[in-house]
C-alpha cells in the first residue's frame, strides 16, 4: 500500500460529458502528478501540481484541467469526453518536487470508459 | 523529444530461471530512472530508483544498471518466481520533473 487513494476506481460516460477524477496524496507530501495510461501502452504524464500550483504540463489540451488543495488532495477534471479519453487514470503523489529524489507513489488509479 | 523503449515486450519463462529485461532512452539528459512493477488494472510499485550519477541499484532478487551515455538501463531478475508475472516499466525523469515511461515488458513465469 502506497498510502494514495484515488476515487472512484471505475467509472463510465457518455462521448462530450465531464468527469472529475479524485486523488488523496500520502501523507506529508506536497507534490501530485497525474498520468493517463492506454491500454498496452505506458503511462503519459499529464500534469503536475505543487503547493496548489500547476508545475508542469505534458501534450494534453486544456480540455484537462486540475486543483490541489490545501491539504494537498488533488482533482483532475476533464471535459468534453472523447473516445480516446478511455484510459487507466493514475496519480502519484511525492514529497516535493527535487527532481533527484523524485520518488513518486503511484494509486490504484481510475478505470474510465467513455461509450 | 524524450523516447523510452523497452524490449522485449513480453516474455515467458520457467520457473528459476535468471532472466534481463531492457530498457533504452533517446536523451541522455535524466535526472534518474526508475523501474517500477504493474499488476493487471493496478496502480505502480517502485521497484529501483537509480540517480544519474549511480551505475546500479540492487533489492533483493532483483539488480538494476544504468549506462546514462549510451542511454540503456537493464533489470536483471535472478531466481525468477511465479508471484514475479506482472508488467514492469522503467521510465526516467528529464527536465520539467515528469516521468518519461516505456511501453513495459509483460513478465510470465510459469509453474
Amino acid at each position: 500500500e502506497t498510502g494514495v487513494t484515488q476515487s472512484p476506481t471505475h467509472l463510465i460516460k457518455t462521448r462530450g460529458q465531464q468527469v472529475t477524477l479524485r486523488c488523496s496524496s500520502q501523507s506529508g507530501h506536497n507534490t501530485v502528478s497525474w498520468y493517463q495510461q492506454a491500454l498496452g501502452q505506458g503511462p503519459q504524464f499529464i500534469f503536475q501540481y505543487y503547493r496548489e500550483e500547476e508545475n508542469g504540463r505534458g501534450n494534453f489540451p486544456p480540455r484537462f484541467s486540475g486543483l490541489q488543495f490545501p491539504n494537498y488532495s488533488s482533482e483532475l477534471n476533464v471535459n468534453a469526453l472523447e473516445l480516446d479519453d478511455s484510459a487507466l487514470y493514475l496519480c502519484a503523489s511525492s514529497l516535493d518536487q527535487d527532481r533527484t529524489k523524485n520518488i513518486q507513489y503511484f494509486g490504484a488509479g481510475t478505470r474510465l470508459s467513455v461509450l | 523529444k524524450q523516447e523510452v523503449t523497452q524490449i522485449p515486450a513480453a516474455l515467458s519463462v520457467p520457473e528459476g530461471e535468471n532472466l534481463v529485461l531492457n530498457c533504452s532512452f533517446t536523451d541522455s539528459a535524466i535526472y534518474n530512472l526508475q523501474w517500477f512493477r504493474q499488476d493487471p488494472g493496478k496502480g505502480l510499485t517502485s521497484l529501483l530508483l537509480i540517480q544519474s550519477s549511480q551505475r546500479e541499484q540492487t533489492s533483493g532478487r532483483l539488480n538494476a544498471s544504468l549506462d546514462k551515455s549510451s542511454g540503456r538501463s537493464t533489470l536483471y531478475i535472478a531466481a525468477s518466481q511465479p508471484g514475479d508475472s506482472a508488467t514492469y516499466l522503467c521510465a526516467v525523469t528529464g527536465g520539467g520533473n515528469k516521468l518519461t515511461f516505456g511501453t513495459g515488458t509483460q513478465l510470465k513465469v510459469e509453474l
